[in-house]
């Protein structure tokens, strides 16, 4: 597609419930990232992917996060037994091998709220 | 601990005023800079980059942003703001290219016509 694109756009889910956000890059794209941004924040980092590898995966804020990317092209971002701090906006964003003349794409998010 | 600071949370202009959003990095050798812009409901759009080499840097919409390695600094400026400028706006910094962004706590910008 044209650009970085996320689903569902909002979410929301019952306290305890098990999500699951989907995230499909630019084509050929071989970088994803995954950001959390709560409100009234700037995102935060929660894990990175170079094609299918996961190389980093240091923000992911408890063992109820996992995310995977097994074709390297969509990612999914699984948050389980969501509880209310879990409420933000997922970001994801791609890039390329030239990066450095493009900087890292977008998407629109997916707002999730807890209740 | 590498941080992207913006020292003002919101700021408020007339339009056709000038605007300059400021923006501090500590990190251990000069990062990689960025300004991202997001309107509600949106994702985050680049404006402009600094990757090396000149210190003004132009980007997208008539902004532009001056690095200042001596304060640390990557302000973003704009000399005649629109009212369709009213948004979001995000520092943010990667220590090598292609990795991951660390992000400012964001400043809102409020246009008044």
């Amino acid at each position: 597609g044209a650009g970085v694109s996320q689903s569902p756009r909002y979410k929301v889910a019952k306290r305890g419930q098990d999500v699951a956000l989907r995230c499909d890059p630019i084509s050929g794209h071989v970088s994803l990232f995954w950001y959390q941004q709560a409100l009234g924040q700037g995102p935060e980092f929660l894990t990175y992917f170079q094609n299918e590898a996961q190389l980093d995966k240091s923000g992911l804020p408890s063992d109820r996060f996992f995310a995977e990317r097994p074709e390297g092209s969509v990612s999914t971002l699984k948050i389980q037994r969501t509880q209310q701090e879990d409420s933000a906006v997922y970001l994801c964003a791609s890039s390329s091998p030239d990066r450095g003349l493009l900087g890292a794409f977008f998407g629109q998010g997916t707002r999730l709220t807890v209740v | 601990a590498q941080s992207v600071t913006q020292p003002d949370i919101h700021i408020t202009v007339s339009e056709g005023a000038s605007l300059e959003l400021r923006c501090n990095y500590s990190y251990g050798a000069t990062p990689y800079l960025f300004w991202y812009v997001q309107s509600p409901g949106q994702g985050l759009q680049l404006l402009l980059k600094y990757f090396s080499g000149d210190t003004l840097v132009q980007g997208i919409k008539g902004f532009e942003a001056e690095f200042k390695r001596s304060q640390s600094s990557f302000n973003l400026r704009k000399p005649s703001v629109h009212w369709s400028d009213a948004a979001e706006y995000f520092c943010a910094a990667e220590e090598t290219s292609g990795s991951r962004l660390t992000f400012g706590e964001g400043t809102q910008l409020t246009v008044n016509p």
